[in-house]
């Protein structure tokens, strides 16, 4: 079974450009969380969806959304980049929302430059 | 609120030594915990994870928890460190309540001294 794939795995944009990233879950996983790592903050929480509703949203700001679609692949977007906004952008899928036990698996992650 | 500690940032350990990384966490229900590595360039992968079942967790790659609750404490180990074991590694927290909000430790870095 193919793991999470998260599309393009670099990516390079200048300060005011926004910018999509995709992931594509585990066929059958319907929930998809995304997640910011930075060396300073660590691993931080965006969103999670599932069926192409967003069920949790993390403490960032507006320019951050994202969608799923009737697929559970799930793109999420930054408008008007900072370049605070640097960082390794992962996505995480799992069977079901609600269970807590529920294992998530990881893509390799998009890395997000921005000059 | 649900939080995690991972004491020491940086871990170095001799190859064929123990080792010990440590993790606390904050819950006001009971939680389930988590250890991920990653490897450079790469996303998270799932060491082993506690879900109120038996206490002492065995994971992949001879790594093991034990969930202790006296301690809120949920430490990795390993009885001989490995040079393949040099890596990222995070301790995690999600509670019934927020789903499937995952709450991640600021991480070790563990590195093998051969």
């Amino acid at each position: 079974k193919a793991g999470v794939t998260q599309t393009p795995r670099y990516l390079i944009k200048t300060r005011g450009q926004q910018v999509t990233l995709s992931c594509s879950p585990i066929s059958g996983h319907r929930s998809v969380s995304w997640y910011q790592q930075t060396p300073g903050q660590g691993l931080q929480f965006l969103f999670e969806y599932f069926s192409e509703t967003q069920r949790n949203k993390g403490n960032f700001p507006g320019r951050f959304s994202g969608r799923q679609f009737s697929n559970s692949r799930s793109e999420m977007n930054v408008s008007t980049l900072e370049l605070g906004d640097s960082a390794l952008y992962l996505c995480a899928s799992s069977l079901t929302p609600g269970h807590s036990t529920d294992t998530q698996y990881f893509g390799p992650g998009t890395r997000l430059t921005v000059l | 609120a649900q939080s995690v500690t991972q004491l020491g940032s940086h871990v170095s350990v001799s190859e064929g030594a123990l080792v010990l990384l440590r993790c606390n966490y904050s819950s006001s229900v009971p939680p389930y915990l988590f250890w991920y590595v990653q490897y450079p360039n790469q996303g998270l992968q799932l060491l082993l994870k506690y879900t109120s079942a038996a206490t002492l967790v065995k994971g992949i790659n001879g790594f093991e928890a034990e969930f202790k609750k006296s301690e809120t404490s949920f430490h990795l180990t390993k009885p001989s460190a490995h040079m393949s074991d040099a890596a990222e590694y995070f301790c995690a927290v999600s509670v019934l309540d927020t789903g499937n909000q995952f709450y991640f430790g600021t991480g070790t870095s563990l590195t093998v001294i051969p």
